[in-house]
């Protein structure tokens, strides 16, 4: 079982759809998590990093983690073409290294 | 957020001849930067830890005479491709970490560097 897991997609969607996008994973000691946006061939983006449970919003963007059912969540709001990109969410165990485990990465597209 | 920088932005070179990509942290002072190579369609996976002045720890599996990583100081991290064949051909992404303030404690990426080895 990988420590991660995340549903490579891809997911369709409409423009101005809600999108949830999410990661689960087995190691309770995970407090870190995070959600990067990567386009094709670019480096990942950091659009969201939380420290433990609850909820955190950023404009469009709200990520949940449930660390008792080990379980976090991405959502888009009023999704826009310009979302279509793969979507990365990485979880790391402080202190030391910070090395980071990634999932797969959830392929999004927004149709217009 | 911080800047992350990597170049070459892309490279080809012949089987055999050694390849180096450099990763720059521009606003801010990487203590630690990480090298991750990803494959088409696949998630990241990392190679490497480096802390500025010291020795590179690897990920099992791969071979730290082959992947050579130099953090000479605390914006500059190298990875030298040595001997490269046509298997390590990739997308070679680097990352960095401040400890406070920019950067803080979180992973910035560079634009990525894709290696085809012909």
């Amino acid at each position: 079982q990988k420590e991660v897991e995340q549903d490579p997609g891809p997911l369709s969607v409409p423009e101005g759809a809600i999108v949830s996008l999410n990661c689960t994973y087995s190691n309770s000691a995970f407090q870190y998590f995070m959600w990067y946006r990567q386009y094709s061939r670019k480096g990942p983006e950091l659009l969201m990093y939380t420290y433990s449970s609850g909820n955190k919003e950023d404009g469009r963007f709200t990520a949940q983690v449930d660390k008792s059912s080990k379980y976090i969540s991405l959502f888009i709001r009023d999704s826009q073409p310009s979302d279509s990109a793969t979507y990365l969410c990485a979880m790391s165990v402080p202190p030391g290294t910070y090395k980071y485990i990634f999932g797969t990465g959830t392929r999004l597209k927004v149709l217009a | 957020g911080a800047v992350v920088s990597q170049h070459p932005s892309w490279v080809i070179c012949k089987s055999g001849t050694s390849v180096k990509i450099e990763c720059r942290s521009l606003d801010f002072q990487a203590t630690t930067m990480f090298w991750y190579r990803q494959f088409p369609k696949q998630s990241l996976m990392l190679m490497a830890t480096s802390n500025e002045g010291s020795k590179a720890t690897y990920e099992q599996g791969v071979e730290k005479d082959k992947f050579l990583i130099n953090h000479a100081s605390l914006t500059l991290s190298t990875l030298t491709v040595t001997s490269a064949h046509p298997e390590d051909s990739s997308f070679y992404i680097c990352s960095a970490r401040g400890t406070s303030g920019k950067g803080g404690n979180e992973q910035f990426f560079g634009p990525g560097t894709r290696l085809t080895v012909l």
